[in-house]
Formats: C-alpha cells, sequence, structure tokens
C-alpha cells in the first residue's frame, strides 16, 4: 500500500518551453506532497511542500515563479517547470507522508529532466 | 536547524560480510524520527529502517540493524550478510515530530558490494 505514482519517469525539452510533473498517491490520500531536487551522486534537496488547497511553501533560494506547484486535489500534485533552461536539467522526485503510519513517507519513482 | 552527516561517502563491503554505515544528526529537539534510506540504481527511494527517538531499543530489520546512541547524536546502520543487491546510495534522514513533517537527509554514503 502507500504507493506514489509519478510521471513522467523521464522528459526532455527544449530550452524555454514548460514541463509539468504528476504525482499521484493511489490508494491514500496525499494531504502533504513534498517535492526534492536531486543533482548525480548528491542529496535529496527540499525545494519545496505543497499541502492540498492551499498555496506551496518554497525552500529558500527555490524560484516559486519557475517551479510552480500545484495540490489541487487529495490525490494529485503536480510540479509544472516553466521557461526551462539547461541548469534546469535534474531529476526531480516527490514524496508523501502517509498519515496512517507513524511517520512513515512513500516516495514516487523520479522525473529525469533533460533541457536541451 | 537540524543537520545530518554522513561521514563516509564511499564504503565497500565483501559478499557475506557485514557493513556498518555512520549517521550523525544535530537537533536540540527530543522527540523525532531517523531514518535510513535506501537508493539503487533505479533511484527508487526504499526505506531500510527507521528508528523513533523516544524508543531505547534498537530497530532491527532482518538483516539491517542500527546503533541509536541519543546521547552522542548517532544512528549508525550495521548491514550483516551483506548481498550484492544491497549496493546502493544509502541515507540516513531526520524529521521532527509536530511539525511540518519535512525529512532532512544527510549526503549519502555510495556501498559497493564486492564478491
Amino acid at each position: 500500500g502507500a504507493v506514489v505514482s509519478q510521471h513522467p519517469s523521464w522528459v526532455i525539452c527544449k530550452s524555454g518551453t514548460s514541463v509539468k510533473i504528476e504525482c499521484r498517491s493511489l490508494d491514500f490520500q496525499a494531504t502533504t506532497m513534498f517535492w526534492y531536487r536531486q543533482f548525480p551522486k548528491q542529496s535529496l534537496m527540499l525545494m519545496a511542500t505543497s499541502n492540498e488547497g492551499s498555496k506551496a511553501t518554497y525552500e529558500q533560494g527555490v524560484e516559486k515563479d519557475k517551479f510552480l506547484i500545484n495540490h489541487a486535489s487529495l490525490t494529485l500534485s503536480t510540479l509544472t517547470v516553466t521557461s526551462a533552461h539547461p541548469e534546469d536539467s535534474s531529476f526531480y522526485i516527490c514524496s508523501a507522508r502517509v498519515r496512517s503510519t507513524n511517520y512513515g513517507y512513500t516516495f514516487g519513482s523520479g522525473t529525469r529532466l533533460t533541457v536541451v | 536547524a537540524q543537520t545530518v552527516t554522513q561521514s563516509q561517502p564511499e564504503m565497500s563491503v565483501q559478499e557475506a560480510e557485514t557493513v556498518t554505515l555512520s549517521c550523525t544528526y544535530d537537533t536540540s529537539e527530543s522527540d523525532y524520527y531517523l531514518f535510513w534510506y535506501k537508493q539503487p540504481p533505479s533511484r527508487q527511494m526504499i526505506l531500510v529502517i527507521r528508528q523513533e527517538a523516544y524508543k531505547q531499543q534498537n530497530a532491527t530489520e532482518n538483516r539491517f540493524s542500527v546503533n541509536f546512541q541519543k546521547a552522542a547524536k548517532s544512528f549508525s546502520l550495521k548491514i550483516s550478510d551483506s548481498q550484492l543487491g544491497d549496493a546502493a546510495m544509502y541515507f540516513c534522514a531526520f524529521v521532527l515530530t509536530g511539525t511540518a513533517s519535512k525529512l532532512t537527509f544527510g549526503t549519502g554514503t555510495r556501498l559497493q558490494v564486492t564478491l
């Protein structure tokens, strides 16, 4: 149980275009979703926390206008990378806290974004 | 702010042997959870083991066990009878209870398993 489905698993886009990444909780309600960015051989860096029905909370240094997060329902959160540039190329991972467990977290399988 | 430190960027262990990965953390709070996550080449994050700070007993999960030293703020992971499938990045993580529930990750340790 407690699965988060993340799509797409990889995407290549042209510089200047926007890309949307979706994370769906399949068998539970994800009231809170966390979005991470991971550079090669590095740790996960938290970008933002989204709560269903409210604005996301961004970590310091993360551009709100570039990384748009929407959490309109209890089962879907999206991250849109707007006007993507090559430096936005990275691995993006979503994660949800599973409230039926004591501080259990489940992670999406990640999205590899390449901007050319 | 809480910090998590993993001082071993890479470790190597022979198959069937035991290896210990180190993790230290810094917090002034007393209620928190600690985790070890495994990230294989697929990059899917997999929970290995978790420990509640209020529990003195060290958590164990089959071949995986922790040595939780609360006073020393240390949380090491021991992998016994290492298998080729254990090769991965291992991240130590921390979360305060009763907060925004944000996980703080360490920098990771890459574990190689050799024949």
